[in-house]
């Protein structure tokens, strides 16, 4: 069964460094998500991409958050620098174009120290 | 804004009985909603689904009804089993595919 990858599973880092997270959406899926989710709360978007297009960076911090998918497959999303408060799970998720049922990966738990 | 909401944080039912999980949404434009359940360190995993021209979607022993009047919408689960303990997150999506989740909500099935 086709399945969303994403890694690093678990990240620690000290505040002000820089941390990547990669994910690869499931296979022929063109829309591709990133969401961040805080216990106890539901996941909220930062960035949708439809190809290697930005369709919605609303919700993104984009002084310190920036995210790609330059060959419209595979994409990053990075922090820089890393604050306390971005401790959370970084979660990756795809859909079929027409879809809308989105499918997620393990996610990225995230721990700024 | 909270566009979805899942006012019951937690959930507490016996093995082999019904459990209900609530979900209410605001948004009159969702025209697609979904339930993902959740374990601990593990991405929410897409459960069951239902458009706005349903009132009603079965799969085994999962049902989502829809009632859109009243912008709610609830999953059953017949019969609850241990392994059904999870977080279950209710979302919502407009043609846009700008999807939202509620808070979730914490179901454990008691042995």
């Amino acid at each position: 069964e086709a399945e969303v990858a994403q890694s690093p599973r678990y990240k620690i880092t000290e505040k002000s460094q820089a941390v990547a997270f990669w994910c690869d959406p499931i296979s022929g899926h063109a829309t591709l998500y990133w969401y961040r989710q805080i216990l106890g709360q539901g996941p909220e978007l930062l960035v949708q991409f439809q190809d290697e297009s930005v369709v919605d960076d609303s919700q993104l911090p984009k002084d310190r958050f920036s995210a790609e998918r330059l060959k419209g497959v595979d994409s990053t999303l990075k922090i820089q620098p890393a604050e306390l408060g971005d401790s959370a799970m970084y979660l990756c998720a795809s859909s079929s174009r027409r879809g809308n049922t989105q499918y997620f990966g393990p996610g990225t738990r995230l721990t700024v120290l | 804004d909270q566009q979805v909401k899942q006012n019951s944080p937690s959930l507490s039912v016996q093995e082999g009985r019904i459990s209900i999980l609530n979900c209410d949404y605001t948004n009159s434009m969702f025209d697609y909603f979904l339930w993902y359940k959740k374990y601990p360190a593990e991405g929410p995993t897409f459960l069951i689904s239902i458009s706005s021209i349903k009132d009603k979607n079965e799969d085994g022993r999962f049902t989502v009804f829809l009632n859109k009047s009243a912008k709610h919408l609830s999953l059953h689960i017949v019969p609850s089993q241990p392994g059904d303990s999870a977080v279950y997150f209710c979302a919502a999506s407009a043609r846009n595919n700008d999807m939202r989740f509620g808070a979730g909500t914490r179901l454990t099935v008691k042995p």
